[in-house]
């Protein structure tokens, strides 16, 4: 089946620094791809969704200035949090689906971070 | 505006038990339901949905769940446990297809233990 490959799997920055995320799919061109994140205890939240080549669409409450999604390519889409504090420390999971709206969705194993 | 409660954050049984993972949702239109399965270090893996006919749905790994939407529920079960069962589990809806099918909104979550 198709795969999403999630980097890093874990991160530790301290605060005020920039971390990316990368999400890739392997054997699939993945025109949309969602950003989810997910704190102790609590249901996985949609960040954003972005279309290749598209701006992302940020879900309300999220900042596009603080999370800067970029989709440049079909099999490529990343996640940067800029100046994280320790707040932004959560599970971020991207997934990715193909052009039919009814395919299904391929998950990421997704990213910890931590933020000191 | 949708939600999904999973109650029970943690469920254990022994193996050859029967598995129920109890999941409710809220909609104001008639609701995509999924459960989804997250293993150690991997990404999340569709179990089932329902979308529209049978009620009763099968999915992998012997899994089924059932619609009831006079009880708003879509509860997971499986009649006997197995040790490779023990993960984590989600339960999400969505609300159409062409109006952001794959805009899901997941539950907690309920981490599945099972013992010899």
């Amino acid at each position: 089946g198709a795969v999403v490959s999630q980097h890093p799997s874990w991160v530790i920055c301290k605060s005020g620094t920039s971390v990316k995320i990368e999400c890739r799919s392997l054997d699939f061109q993945a025109t949309t791809m969602f950003w989810y994140r997910q704190f102790p205890k609590q249901s996985l939240m949609l960040m954003a969704t972005s279309n290749e080549g598209s701006k992302a669409t940020y879900e309300q409450g999220v900042e596009k200035d603080k999370f800067l999604i970029n989709h440049a390519s079909l099999t490529l889409s990343t996640l940067t949090v800029t100046s994280a504090h320790p707040e932004d420390s959560s599970f971020y999971i991207c997934s990715a689906r193909g052009r039919d709206l009814r395919e299904k969705l391929f998950f990421g194993s997704g990213t910890q971070l931590s933020v000191l | 505006a949708q939600s999904v409660t999973q109650l029970g954050s943690h469920v254990s049984v022994s193996e050859g038990a029967l598995v129920l993972l109890r999941c409710n949702y809220s909609s104001s239109v008639p609701p995509y339901l999924f459960w989804y399965v997250q293993y150690p270090n991997q990404g999340l893996q569709l179990l089932l949905k329902y979308t529209t006919g049978a009620t009763l749905v099968k999915g992998i790994n012997g899994f089924e769940a059932e619609f009831k939407k006079s009880e708003t529920s879509f509860h997971l079960t499986k009649p006997s446990a197995h040790m490779s069962d023990a993960a984590e589990y989600f339960c999400a809806v969505s609300t159409s297809f062409s109006g952001g099918y794959n805009k899901l909104i997941f539950g907690a979550g309920t981490r599945l233990a099972v013992h010899p």
